[in-house]
C-alpha cells in the first residue's frame, strides 16, 4: 500500500460542467476525509466518512457537491455546474477510527481549474 | 482542537536553524501538540508530536515549556527543500474526529 491516491492530479474544466474526483485511501483506514485548499489558505474541511457512512458535512459543501464512499473503500467527490470559485486543490485523507492527530495520511490532491 | 497562533510567514537562509513558535494558551490537559508540513502541490504530512519538554526525530525537534502554552518547532540546518507551510495543531485524537487547519506558517528558505 503506497498511501492515499487521488485521481486526476489536475483537471481543467469549463464553467458549468460537472467534474468527479476519486480518492483511494490506505486500505485498512476506516475514515476518509475531503478537504479543499485555496491559495494561501490552510486546507478546509468538507466532509468525512466512516466506512461507507457520511458522518459529517461542512456548510462549505453546497448542494452542488456530493461525495460517496459506496463500499467503504474508495470515494468520489462530484461537483455539479462548476463555478470559477470552485477552483482549488481538493485533498483527500484517511485515518483509522479515533486516530491520534499524527495518524492522518493525505494524498497529493487534485487541482481543479474552472475556466 | 484548541486555538493556535503562529506567524504567517518566515524567511531564512540555507544552513540556518529555523524556529517556528506556536501559541496555544487554552491547551487542555489531555491535548498533544502536533505539527504537519505541506510542500507545494502536495498534501500535508505529519512531522512531529509532543506533550511536554522536548521531542526529536530525524526531521525536527519540538520544544514545549512547562506551562505548555506555547511550543517551538526547530528545523536544524535548513535547505531549500524545507520551503513549505508548517501547521501547528493542538488537540486530543480520540476527541477530535477531524483536523481543522489554520493558515500555518509559510517558511521560505533562501540560497
Amino acid at each position: 500500500d503506497t498511501g492515499v491516491s487521488q485521481d486526476p492530479r489536475h483537471k481543467i474544466t469549463k464553467r458549468g460542467q460537472n467534474v468527479t474526483f476519486r480518492c483511494d485511501p490506505i486500505s485498512e483506514h476506516n475514515r476518509l476525509y475531503w478537504y479543499r485548499q485555496t491559495l494561501g489558505q490552510g486546507p478546509e474541511f468538507l466532509t468525512y466518512f466512516q466506512n461507507e457512512a457520511q458522518l459529517e458535512k461542512s456548510r462549505l459543501l453546497s448542494d452542488r457537491f456530493s461525495a460517496e464512499r459506496p463500499k467503504g473503500s474508495f470515494s468520489t467527490l462530484e461537483i455539479q455546474r462548476t463555478e470559477q470559485g470552485d477552483s482549488a486543490m481538493y485533498l483527500c485523507a484517511s485515518s483509522l477510527i479515533d486516530a491520534d492527530l499524527y495518524g492522518y495520511t493525505f494524498g497529493s490532491g487534485t487541482r481543479l481549474t474552472v475556466v | 482542537l484548541a486555538k493556535t497562533t503562529q506567524p504567517i510567514s518566515m524567511d531564512s537562509y540555507e544552513g540556518q536553524e529555523v524556529n517556528i513558535t506556536c501559541s496555544h494558551n487554552n491547551i487542555a490537559t489531555n491535548d498533544y501538540i502536533t505539527w504537519y508540513q505541506q510542500f507545494p502541490s502536495q498534501g500535508p504530512r505529519f512531522i512531529i508530536q509532543g506533550y511536554k519538554t522536548k521531542v526529536t526525530n530525524e526531521v525536527a525537534s519540538l520544544f514545549i515549556p512547562a506551562d505548555r502554552k506555547s511550543s517551538t518547532l526547530s528545523l536544524p540546518r535548513v535547505s531549500l527543500s524545507d520551503t513549505a507551510v508548517y501547521y501547528c495543531l493542538v488537540g486530543e485524537g480520540n476527541r477530535d474526529d477531524k483536523i481543522i487547519f489554520g493558515k500555518g506558517t509559510r517558511l521560505h528558505i533562501l540560497p
